[in-house]
């Protein structure tokens, strides 16, 4: 069984900043990782999607990378915006196992 | 228009009854799944549904019990409820490239 851990579990910036947020696994075995974010009483929206054979995806400020070797991956925003505060979530294994998210909040 | 709804959107019930969420895509997705979301926001996989082949976590209780009447509608039914069984349901579907969708969630309150 695979296990998503998400660290740090929250994170205030100033606006402007770049940030890092991180997802550990503890089988490297990892394929399809996807990243999403969640609004305050909504549901989850994808991010990106690194498939099995990548080893990054970017769209926009945002950028997540995968290191299998490490179990890691990820998730890098550049130029934080206050529109930017969700939760962020990590899954791997077609979405069968999930992070325990990172709250961001990001101050104007 | 909404690529996965889900209805209702608030369901307040006691303990005992039964219910049922219904859940609808239109984006010609095969696989779907059903998500728990407890009070500490840790989303966890009840069923995965894929071209008729059901895979179920063992962890779920066979009270939950997942209908596809097609291809574009996984509903869930929830026999006897508990009040642990109080949480936000999420539908989602998944396309080709493995990406996935979901709905806005179904919170449901057990009293």
């Amino acid at each position: 069984k695979q296990e998503v851990t998400q660290i740090p579990a929250a994170l205030s910036v100033p606006e402007g900043e770049n940030l890092v947020l991180n997802c550990s696994f503890t089988d490297s075995a990892i394929y399809n990782l996807q990243w999403f974010r969640q609004d305050p009483g909504k549901g989850l929206t994808s991010l990106l999607l690194i498939q099995s054979s990548q080893r990054e995806q970017t769209s926009g400020r945002l950028n997540a990378s995968l290191d299998k070797s490490s179990g890691r991956s990820t998730l890098y925003i550049a130029a934080s915006q206050p529109g930017d505060s969700a939760t962020y979530l990590c899954a791997d294994r077609n979405q069968f196992y999930f992070g325990t998210g990172t709250s961001l909040t990001v101050i104007p | 228009d909404t690529a996965v709804s889900q209805t209702p959107k608030y369901l307040v019930t006691q303990m005992g009854n039964d219910k049922s969420i219904k859940c609808e895509q239109n984006l010609g997705h095969d696989t779907m799944y059903w998500y728990k979301q407890d009070s500490k926001k840790f989303l966890k996989i009840m069923f995965s549904y894929n071209n008729k082949e059901l895979i179920i976590n063992e962890t779920v209780p066979n009270r939950f019990s997942p209908k596809s009447p097609d291809k574009a509608h996984l509903n869930l039914h929830i026999n006897s409820l508990e009040l642990g069984d109080s949480a936000v349901y999420f539908c989602a579907s998944r396309g080709t490239f493995y990406e996935q969708y979901f709905g806005p969630g179904t919170r449901l309150t057990v009293t």
